[in-house]
């Protein structure tokens, strides 16, 4: 089945520590998105990509940075984390943002951070 | 700017009860509509989506009717059952960017058997 795969699932690091999270989708989308979802809260996005178009939202952090190597993979880099940041990162994909018959977002698991 | 509101949580009901979830929006123009559920340590996942005026959206017994006079957006069942229990997130996207979702911050369902 095509997907969205998260990995890991669960990550711990340590204060200041920097730490990649990976996303990689098998639905041949050329948009992906991070968001950060911390409790009982809504998902907030972070950035995207329109294929290697980079856009960052205005409130993200500069500790918050992205790659995207090709278009089945996006990466998640946090130079140094802080407690703040411990939270789930949630990867997703769309289709095509010019029709909106085709906006719908796909996304993966999750990847649950931990910061000690 | 645009924004979504949904009614707070959490919603507790036993099973075969009726469901209502409240969500109002704010928006320019005419977005699309959606609602996601969000299963515990899960990520989210399309329930149903409306893209005009007067759609109904409907998934697994799930419902929501795009409201533009009244700018909601309610997601109904007739019937829930102990596995429709998770977090509901009504979201929008704007007509002239399609890739920025404004999500609500989530109703949490309890059904009780």
């Amino acid at each position: 089945d095509a997907m969205v795969i998260q990995n890991p699932r669960y990550q711990v690091t340590q204060f200041g520590k920097p730490v990649t999270l990976s996303c990689s989708q098998t639905l041949n989308h050329n948009v992906m998105y991070w968001y950060q979802q911390k409790s009982s809260q809504a998902p907030k996005l972070l950035f995207h990509y329109y294929d290697k178009d980079f856009n960052n939202e205005a409130d993200t952090p500069d500790n918050f940075q992205s790659r995207r190597p090709n278009t089945s993979f996006c990466f998640l880099d946090i130079r140094s984390p802080g407690l703040g940041d411990a939270a789930m990162y949630l990867c997703a994909t769309s289709r095509d943002v010019t029709s909106v018959f085709h906006n719908e977002q796909f996304f993966g698991p999750g990847t649950r951070l931990t910061v000690l | 700017g645009d924004s979504v509101t949904q009614m707070e949580g959490p919603v507790t009901l036993s099973e075969e009860a009726f469901l209502t979830i409240n969500c109002t929006y704010t928006a320019t123009g005419y977005p699309s509509l959606f609602w996601y559920v969000q299963y515990p340590g899960e990520g989210l996942q399309l329930l149903l989506k409306a893209t005009k005026a007067d759609d109904k959206g409907s998934n697994k017994g799930f419902e929501a009717t795009y409201r533009k006079e009244t700018t909601s957006f309610h997601l109904e069942k007739g019937s829930v059952q102990v596995s429709d229990s998770a977090v509901y997130f009504c979201a929008l996207s704007e007509p002239y960017n399609f890739n920025k979702f404004y999500f609500g911050s989530g109703t949490k369902l309890n059904v009780k058997p």
